[in-house]
């Protein structure tokens, strides 16, 4: 079965702009949970939805935000990009929610110019 | 706050030798540890996990140490190969919820 998808693979953005990336998750996976990767604090949690809601969020700025449809996708959307925000950025799909099933995709790699 | 450290950055090991790779934690309430291998360009990828019940855990050439006296987690690779270059992250959770991540150890192979 297919895995995780993520797309783009790759971004480039300029300061201030916003992003959009997606999530597409296994299928039948209800769960999605978002990291940022980057080289200095390594990978971080920003948030996971489950069944269309936000059931958990990490310590990052109401800049970062997310979403899940009907059919388990997941976005997340940063506004007024900074470099800062350069990044890798994973998200991963379980069937309930339980960390200990993460099925990772291979990321987006935004860069911020 | 909570956190997950890897005391090496780097670690070489030469083909066919076992490596090991450490990691602390901070969180004694931690319940759930896993080891993850990342490659270039791909996202993490489970390797082996163990709960707090448990001191060591098995897996094929792979096996996990948990000392809960000082929270030290060790990721043990027999026989190491050229595939397993790669960077290894240990990550710790509460009741299976959301994971700390260490900030991961990149494993060299020398042939």
């Amino acid at each position: 079965k297919a895995g995780v998808t993520q797309t783009p693979r790759y971004l480039i953005k300029t300061r201030g702009q916003q992003v959009t990336l997606s999530c597409s998750p296994i299928s039948g996976h209800r769960s999605v949970s978002w990291y940022q990767q980057t080289p200095g604090q390594g990978l971080q949690f920003l948030f996971e939805y489950f069944s269309e809601t936000q059931r958990n969020k990490g310590n990052f700025p109401g800049r970062f935000s997310g979403r899940q449809f009907s059919n388990s996708r997941s976005e997340m959307n940063v506004s007024t990009l900074e470099l800062g925000d350069s990044a890798l950025y994973l998200c991963a799909s379980t069937l309930q929610g339980a960390a200990s099933h993460y099925t990772f995709g291979s990321g987006t790699r935004l860069t911020v110019v | 706050g909570e956190s997950v450290g890897l005391h090496l950055p780097t670690l070489s090991v030469q083909e066919g030798d076992n490596s090991i790779i450490n990691c602390a934690y901070s969180n004694s309430a931690s319940d759930y540890f896993i080891w993850y291998k990342q490659e270039s360009g791909k996202g993490p990828q489970f390797i082996i996990d163990i709960r707090s019940n448990m001191d060591k855990r098995q897996g094929q050439r792979v096996t996990v140490l948990l000392n809960k006296t000082v929270k030290h987690l060790s990721l043990q690779i027999a026989a190491t190969q050229p595939g397993d270059s790669a960077v290894y992250f240990c990550a710790e959770s509460f009741g299976n919820e959301k994971l700390t991540f260490g900030t991961g150890t990149r494993l060299t192979i020398i042939p």
